[in-house]
């Protein structure tokens, strides 16, 4: 089974600008989470979606948005960038509920992307 | 809210040695996930424990999850170099019943051939 992917792998952006991530998950994993990873605040987690639907939201301010489509690809968009939104993102995927009926919450991490705002 | 503390930051040790760190919540948790993270990498999934005082182990990887449920402790017995990388612990935040995942800082495990 293929890998959580995310595009591009790395991007140089100017400060105020805006920037849009992408992430497709593993396939038939319908929930996406994102995650912002940096050497000072660790992994702190943005928000996730679930069948096109923002399930959960992480304490960060609404530059920080995102969205699901059908196919359950997802997308993250940062708008004004600041310097302090450079950071690893990394994106999730999850199968909420294994077959037993127990319900899992591991997450399968995509190779993120690295974003540096100048 | 919900806090995951882990400790050590950081732990150099010598290949062959073990190694341990712990995970601690001011909260009782749900469920536990550890992670490992290697240098320049993505994190990985290691393992879930769910049930109070599990004890879980893959090959050299102890996983225990306390009676209380609101700490945990990953051990590797005899380390090797490939064992390099940053071992996250992450449990549910509580939000009104919503799951919203919380990882602790993590602990670098350096290992010295």
């Amino acid at each position: 089974k293929a890998g959580v992917t995310q595009t591009p792998r790395y991007l140089i952006k100017t400060r105020g600008q805006q920037v849009t991530l992408s992430c497709s998950p593993i396939s038939g994993h319908r929930s996406v989470s994102w995650y912002q990873q940096t050497p000072g605040q660790g992994l702190q987690f943005l928000f996730e979606y679930f069948s096109e639907t923002q399930r959960n939201k992480g304490n960060f301010p609404g530059r920080f948005s995102g969205r699901q489509f059908s196919n359950s690809r997802s997308e993250m968009n940062v708008s004004t960038l600041e310097l302090g939104d450079s950071a690893l993102y990394l994106c999730a995927s999850s199968l909420l509920m294994g077959t037993s009926g127990t319900v899992s919450y591991e997450q399968y991490f995509g190779p993120g992307t690295r974003l540096t705002v100048t | 809210g919900q806090q995951v503390m882990q400790i050590p930051q950081y732990q150099h040790v010598q290949e062959g040695e073990d190694f341990t760190t712990y995970c601690n919540s001011s909260t009782t948790l749900s469920n536990i996930q550890w992670y490992k993270q290697r240098p320049g990498g993505h994190p990985v999934f290691l393992i879930q424990l769910v049930k109070s005082g599990e004890v879980k182990k893959q090959k050299r990887l102890t996983f225990q999850f306390g009676e209380a449920k609101k700490n945990s402790s990953l051990h590797i017995t005899a380390t090797q170099t490939t064992d390099v990388g940053t071992y996250f612990c992450a449990g549910p935040g509580a939000s009104g019943g919503s799951y919203i995942p919380t990882f602790g800082r993590g602990t670098s495990l350096i290992v010295h051939p």
